[in-house]
């Protein structure tokens, strides 16, 4: 693929169920960020994984969130037991390394109701 | 870790004037500086980066500097169009994460 790919674009979800979002980075690149951003909001640093480290999940906010990367391809984020303030838009970005242009997803939607 | 502070946080300027973004850093080991471009709706790309061995770097009507000794960057757009009305962010990295600023949402008056 040419870019970032996420899916769900778009998820509504009830109040307490789990949600997995999928972010496909571009082939090769071995720096892959979760970001959230409330509306109007800036860009708050949730994961990052860099090659075969151990991820960074210093910014996950409660232990209801968690994160893989496979194979050093594929991430996914998990929300367990979601809450209204969970709402927002989940981006993924991936880079060629930790010092090169990011390259963002276009994002998934997530309404908790 | 790294701590990256942006101001404003708004900022209004009338078409053909300038805006000028400002961003400092924590870390002094940060060696690479992206500025990024939200329109309303999409997602953040990437208008002009800077790295830790140059003073400034100028792309049309976008440029950025770096003050490694105090530690800040700023970004310079000169005659503003409608089409730059957008939320900016700047960003840091030291070989490490990209961390973020809080965004400036520009708007250009016509």
């Amino acid at each position: 693929g040419a870019g970032v790919s996420q899916s769900p674009s778009n998820k509504v979800t009830e109040k307490g169920k789990d949600v997995e979002l999928r972010c496909d980075p571009i082939s090769g690149h071995t720096a892959l960020y979760w970001y959230r951003q409330s509306l109007g909001q800036g860009l708050e640093f949730l994961i990052y994984f860099q090659g075969n480290s151990a991820p960074d999940k210093s910014g996950l906010p409660s232990d209801r969130f968690s994160a893989e990367r496979t194979g050093g391809s594929v991430s996914t984020l998990t929300i367990q037991r979601t809450q209204q303030e969970d709402s927002a838009v989940y981006l993924c970005a991936s880079s060629l390394a930790a010092n090169t242009e990011a390259f963002f997803g276009q994002g998934t939607r997530l309404t908790v109701v | 870790g790294e701590n990256v502070e942006q101001h404003p946080s708004t900022l209004s300027v009338q078409e053909g004037d300038s805006a000028v973004i400002k961003c400092t850093y924590s870390d002094s080991a940060s060696n690479y500086f992206p500025w990024y471009k939200q329109e309303l709706g999409k997602r953040p790309q990437l208008i002009i980066d800077i790295r830790s061995n140059v003073g400034e770097k100028k792309d049309q009507r976008i440029a950025v500097t770096l003050n490694k000794t105090a530690k800040h960057f700023s970004l310079h757009i000169t005659e503003t169009q409608p089409e730059d009305s957008a939320v900016y962010f700047c960003a840091a990295s030291n070989d490490y994460k990209l961390s973020f600023g809080a965004g400036t949402t520009v708007t250009v008056r016509a």
